[in-house]
């Protein structure tokens, strides 16, 4: 069955130190992935998508990720964490029917 | 994200009240879901409805009833629920079902607590 683990429940890192959230995923075919972003109450934004191509995907607030096949991972990345940073941030994967699964989601927390 | 707007943010309730979420998606898709979204759990897919039929109803207890009149507009309709359903109700719309490349939106979700 397809699934996604993110290992690291909770992540706190100094600001501007860099970031790296890790993801693995399961699944046969090809995976279609994402990383999503949680800010406290609110609904989940996209901060990238790797579906085919350059493994290194760059996205919105100087998020990238990279994927890696040999190693099953979709790890997030940032050079300079920001305190505005602080979330939590969830990994998925696209079924080949389009419905998203989630990994368990990793809350960073930023110190100043 | 403002394209998917979801009413109301917050909502108590008793257990033998009957209440319904709102959801509404201004981005033209035609697929909608409704996700729970529990402490330390992973988000659950509830339901799932595309060109407003419902594709999906991922064994969720019947208190549950969701509702799709049009592609724009999700309800979800709450009655005798229980205080283990307290939690963030999320809404989401794509593009289409079975196109594993489409982007889900969310909205702000609903945080409900069940007394």
């Amino acid at each position: 069955a397809q699934s996604v683990t993110q290992p690291d429940i909770h992540i706190t890192v100094s600001e501007g130190a860099s970031l790296e959230l890790r993801c693995n995923y399961s699944y046969g075919a090809t995976p279609y992935l994402f990383w999503y972003v949680q800010s406290p109450g609110q609904g989940l934004q996209l901060l990238l998508k790797y579906f085919s191509g350059d493994t290194l995907v760059q996205g919105i607030k100087g998020f990238e990720a990279e994927f890696k096949r040999s190693q099953s991972s979709f790890n997030l990345r940032k050079p300079s964490v920001h305190w505005s940073d602080a979330a939590e941030y969830f990994c998925a994967a696209a079924s080949n029917t389009g419905k998203l699964i989630f990994g368990q989601g990793t809350t960073l927390q930023v110190k100043p | 994200e403002t394209g998917v707007t979801q009413t109301p943010r917050h909502l108590v309730m008793g257990m033998t009240n009957k209440k319904s979420l709102k959801c509404e998606q201004h981005l033209g898709h035609n697929a909608m879901y409704w996700y729970k979204q529990s402490a330390k759990k992973p988000l659950e897919l509830m339901f799932v409805y595309n060109f407003k039929e419902q594709t999906e109803n991922n064994s969720v207890p019947s208190r549950f009833s969701p509702e799709c009149p049009n592609s724009s507009h999700l309800f979800l309709h709450l009655h005798t629920l229980q205080p283990e359903d307290s939690a963030l109700y999320l809404c989401a719309s794509s593009q289409e079902l079975a196109r594993n490349t489409d982007t889900q939106y969310f909205g702000p979700g609903t945080r409900l607590t069940v007394l």
